[in-house]
């Protein structure tokens, strides 16, 4: 069965600092991956997916992800942190190649950008 | 991109009333809508999955009675909590595949049952 996890409940860092937040996963085959960012009594957005092709992926809001096969790792990044982005984030995968598959979710990370 | 359309966004209603929550894809067509619960600071646990003119499928534990989900058309999915008790105050939101494998979510809808 498709996983992801997200180890760290809370990341705290300094506006300007870059961040990282953290992703394994767990697939059968070929992984879709994706992040979602969710802001307080929201949905969630849409940041970026790895499909194929280059394992950096840019998405919104000058996020990036890296693809890390050996490592099953889909860590989220952004060079310099804004107080804007205390969010909380998903990691998810698809469950399957098919379009109309439901995603999985991890447990979340609240992100914490401090002035 | 696509846009989920998710109504109401909040709702207080007492115990015993059911509530009934809408979600209307605006500018494409979903066959398919995934229905998520989700508790204060935690991840999305998915309810069901609604199939356009066809009945729902229910993950384990979720009461099919309870959660009546209706695909009425290829824009609409309602969520419908019968007979609501306070243990069902939650955020519920909806979410449709797009076409590029990723969601679109719903703004989500905060039921408090009191």
């Amino acid at each position: 069965a498709q996983s992801v996890a997200q180890p760290e409940d809370q990341v705290n860092v300094a506006e300007g600092n870059p961040l990282t937040v953290k992703c394994t996963y767990s697939v059968s085959g070929n992984p879709y991956l994706f992040w979602y960012v969710q802001y307080p009594n929201r949905g969630l957005q849409f940041l970026l997916k790895y499909i194929t092709g280059d394992n950096l992926v840019k998405g919104s809001y000058g996020f990036e992800a890296e693809f890390n096969k050996s490592q099953t790792s889909f860590h989220l990044k952004k060079p310099s942190a804004l107080v804007s982005d205390s969010a909380l984030y998903f990691c998810a995968v698809r469950d399957g190649p098919n379009q109309g598959g439901k995603l999985i979710f991890g447990q979340g990370t609240e992100l914490s950008v401090k002035p | 991109g696509a846009v989920v359309s998710q109504h109401p966004s909040r709702v207080i209603c007492k115990s015993g009333t059911s509530v009934k929550i809408e979600c209307r894809s605006l500018d494409f067509q979903a066959t398919t809508m995934f229905w998520y619960r989700q508790f204060p600071k935690q991840s999305l646990m998915l309810m069901a999955t609604s199939n356009e003119g066809s009945k729902a499928t229910y993950e384990q534990g979720v009461e099919k009675d309870k959660f009546l989900i209706n695909h009425a058309s290829l824009t609409l999915s309602t969520l419908t909590v019968t007979s609501a008790h306070p243990e069902d105050s939650s955020f519920y939101i909806c979410s449709a595949p797009g076409t590029a494998r990723e969601a679109f979510f719903g703004q989500g809808t905060r039921l408090t049952v009191v």
